[in-house]
């Protein structure tokens, strides 16, 4: 079955700078991946997603890359704010209308002011 | 966007009672799912459901038990609870053939 890996599991950053988070999955054939946010006390929320037939996907301060042929993708955040400090999750999943999401361990980033 | 609601939000119970937790979305999604989230392990899935009398076992489904009687709740028991089982546990849903899961807030389960 299909295995996510996120780094790092922890992220400080300064206010303005950017925060780049990684995930690696095993299996070929999954071809969605999504990001979700996730605030203190609340379910996580989707930000993000990119399909295997686009290599980047941008969302104003936000963007996803994905390598196929590595079988990585990523999360860019820019200019980031204290409100983007939260936990993030990757996922990845084969696009069959059954949507049973593989999820990364997470990724706690913090902005400080 | 989709509401999905859980209940309780807060439960401590003891090794061996049988709890349910309850889940509700407003939305005739088709497709629910419930998770649990662990420190390090991030959301797994428990079971998961593509529509009524439709249950189907997650990646962590030993102790836990879903039934599907109409479009809008899918409870999770937990037969005879243990102390691993102490988790968030989240419930969501999407719709038929979209790929957007929409999450409930969580229920903080303490099972001493």
């Amino acid at each position: 079955g299909e295995n996510v890996e996120q780094h790092p599991s922890t992220l400080s950053v300064q206010e303005g700078d950017s925060a780049v988070i990684k995930c690696t999955y095993s299996d070929s054939a999954s071809n969605y991946f999504p990001w979700y946010k996730q605030e203190l006390g609340k379910g996580p929320q989707l930000i993000i997603d990119i399909r295997s037939n686009v290599g980047e996907k941008k969302d104003q301060r936000i963007a996803v890359t994905l390598n196929k042929t590595a079988k990585h993708f990523s999360l860019h955040i820019t200019e980031t704010q204290p409100e983007d400090s939260a936990v993030y999750f990757c996922a990845a999943t084969m696009n069959t209308g059954f949507q049973k999401l593989v999820f990364g361990t997470g990724t706690r980033l913090l902005v400080s002011p | 966007d989709a509401e999905i609601t859980q209940s309780p939000r807060h439960k401590i119970t003891e090794t061996g009672r049988q709890v349910t937790l309850a889940c509700h979305q407003i939305w005739n999604h088709n497709n629910m799912f419930w998770y649990r989230q662990d420190l390090g392990h991030g959301l797994r899935l428990i079971h998961y459901s593509y529509g009524v009398h439709d249950t189907n076992k997650g990646e962590v489904s030993d102790g836990y038990s879903v039934s599907r009687s109409n479009t809008e709740d899918l409870p999770l028991t937990l037969e005879s609870a243990a102390s691993s089982q102490t988790s968030v546990y989240f419930c969501a849903s999407s719709e038929l053939g979209a790929n957007e899961q929409f999450f409930g807030p969580g229920t903080r389960l303490t099972v001493l």
